[in-house]
């Protein structure tokens, strides 16, 4: 199994702020990787696919790097609906997803 | 605009079958170009792939749940369903049903989820 560990776990930070959240795979993954977007009770967003593309609709605030184990999302400026949760999720074996990272207002 | 919908049975009990279906509109469950998944999210916790099935019935489940999980395809009422065998405590969850592009994949629409409580 490919494990993705997300980091950190809750991220406290203000409308304005550049914001990166960081996401590890136990094995490579090449670019395989998608990030999404969580508001509580609603279902995932889909955010960024192939480790760096934005899908269509999601504002250019977000961007994301990486290649191999080491990921990035980053928010450019937080707006105030940006506050949620963030996953990686895998997909170069079966599909796993990180634990989730919790964009908090200060 | 492409929407899938869950619905089936919100309180099964333990060592019962858990039956979910997931209805698509707005696009034909018979394209080529995508599969069809189930993924869960415990109560406060993270997502967990089940599986997936594509237009063709071929399937591919999550190895850790494979020996409960069955997913299957009805193209003339375009829909999909889980069955989840066995059911404890722990298959309590969100269970969402999502469209993924090509393979390997990720997730473009997902449907609202739907709460499954394990009680007796």
């Amino acid at each position: 199994d490919i494990q993705m560990t997300q980091s950190p776990s809750t991220l406290s930070a203000s409308v304005g702020d550049r914001v990166t959240i960081t996401c590890r795979a136990s094995q490579s993954i090449s670019a395989w990787l998608a990030w999404y977007q969580q508001k509580p009770g609603k279902a995932p967003r889909l955010l960024i696919y192939k480790a760096s593309s934005l899908e269509s609709g999601v504002p250019s605030r977000f961007s994301g790097s990486g290649s191999g184990t080491e990921f990035t999302l980053t928010i450019s400026s937080l707006q105030p609906d940006d506050f949620a949760t963030y996953y990686c999720q895998q997909y170069k074996s079966y599909y796993t997803f990180g634990q989730g990272t919790k964009l908090e207002s200060k | 605009q492409l929407q899938l919908q869950e619905s089936g049975s919100g309180l099964v009990k333990p060592s019962q079958t858990l039956s979910l279906t997931c209805a698509v509109s707005g696009g034909s469950i018979s394209s080529g170009a995508y599969s069809w998944s189930w993924i869960r999210q415990p109560p406060g916790k993270g997502l967990e792939w089940i599986g997936y099935i594509y237009h063709t019935g071929s399937t591919y489940y999550n190895p850790s749940l494979e020996s409960r999980v069955t997913i299957s395809i009805d193209r003339s009422k375009n829909q999909f369903s889980l069955k989840l065998t066995s059911v404890t405590a722990a298959d309590t969850a969100v269970y969402y049903c999502a469209r993924g592009v090509t393979a390997p994949t990720y997730f473009d629409y997902w449907g609202q989820g739907t709460v499954v409580t394990v009680s007796s």
